[in-house]
C-alpha cells in the first residue's frame, strides 16, 4: 500500500516569507509526528497529534512554528517569517494506534527547506 | 523526560566483521525501543523493535538485545555488508507517552 507522503520534495525560499508543508500519513495511522532534521544531526522532535486528541506540541521551537491536522489525516506544518535557521529536512511520521502500547513509526521522504 | 544515550557516533568495520551500537536511557518506565536505518539522502526506516518483556530479539543478520536493569540495549549486526553502511538511530518510548526519544545517531562504515 501507499507509504507517507510529504510535499514539496524542496522548497527554496527568501528570508521572511511563510511556508506550508504537507503530510500525508497511511491510511488508518491516527498517529502523526513532524520531525526536524538538520546536516547530519539526529531527528527533532516538533509535534505530535493522536486522532481528535489536542496534539503535543512541545517541541515547537518558536512561535513562528504551527501544524494542523485535518479530518484526523492531512497535516500541514505552517512557519511564518521563515529564519535561515529553518533551513532541514522536515520529516514527517505516522503509526497506527493500538493497544499494546507505541508502535514503529513509518517516515516520509521529508522536505528540504532551504531559507535564503 | 526520558533522555537516549548513543555510542559510538562514528563505527567503522570490515565487510563480514560484526558492529554493536549501544543505547542507554534514563526512564525506567520506557517499554519500547525501536531501531531505525537512514541511508544516505533517504528516510529512516524501522529495521527492528523490542519491548520490555523480552531480552532479545532476532532478524537474520540484526538482533537487539536489553537489559532493564541496566537500562541499556544494543543493536547487534553480524556478518556485516557495504549496503548495511547508513546511520543508525536508538529510541525509547513508554505506554504514557507515545513520542519516542531518539539518540544522537551512529554512522556506520562497512568496508568492502
Amino acid at each position: 500500500g501507499a507509504g507517507v507522503s510529504q510535499s514539496p520534495s524542496n522548497k527554496v525560499t527568501e528570508k521572511g516569507k511563510d511556508v506550508e508543508l504537507r503530510c500525508d500519513p497511511i491510511s488508518g495511522h491516527t498517529a502523526l509526528y513532524w520531525y526536524r532534521q538538520s546536516l547530519g544531526q539526529g531527528l527533532e522532535f516538533l509535534i505530535y497529534f493522536q486522532g481528535n486528541s489536542a496534539p503535543d506540541k512541545s517541541g515547537l521551537p518558536s512561535d513562528r512554528f504551527s501544524a494542523e491536522r485535518t479530518g484526523g489525516s492531512v497535516s500541514t506544518l505552517t512557519i511564518q517569517r521563515t529564519q535561515q535557521e529553518d533551513s532541514a529536512v522536515y520529516l514527517c511520521a505516522s503509526s497506527p494506534r493500538l493497544a499494546g502500547g507505541p508502535k514503529g513509526q513509518f517516515f516520509g521522504p521529508g522536505t528540504r527547506l532551504t531559507v535564503l | 523526560g526520558e533522555n537516549v544515550e548513543q555510542h559510538p557516533s562514528t563505527l567503522s568495520v570490515q565487510e563480514g566483521d560484526s558492529a554493536v551500537i549501544k543505547c542507554t536511557y534514563s526512564d525506567s518506565a520506557s517499554n519500547y525501543f525501536p531501531w531505525y536505518k537512514q541511508e544516505l539522502g533517504k528516510r529512516p526506516q524501522l529495521i527492528i523493535d523490542i519491548r520490555s518483556n523480552v531480552g532479545e530479539k532476532k532478524d537474520q543478520r540484526i538482533a537487539v538485545t536489553l537489559n532493564k536493569t541496566a537500562k541499556h540495549f544494543s543493536l547487534h549486526i553480524t556478518e556485516t555488508q557495504p549496503e548495511d553502511s547508513a546511520v543508525y538511530f536508538c529510541a525509547a518510548a513508554s505506554g504514557g507517552s507515545y513520542i519516542p526519544t531518539f539518540g544522537r545517531g551512529t554512522s556506520l562504515i562497512v568496508h568492502p
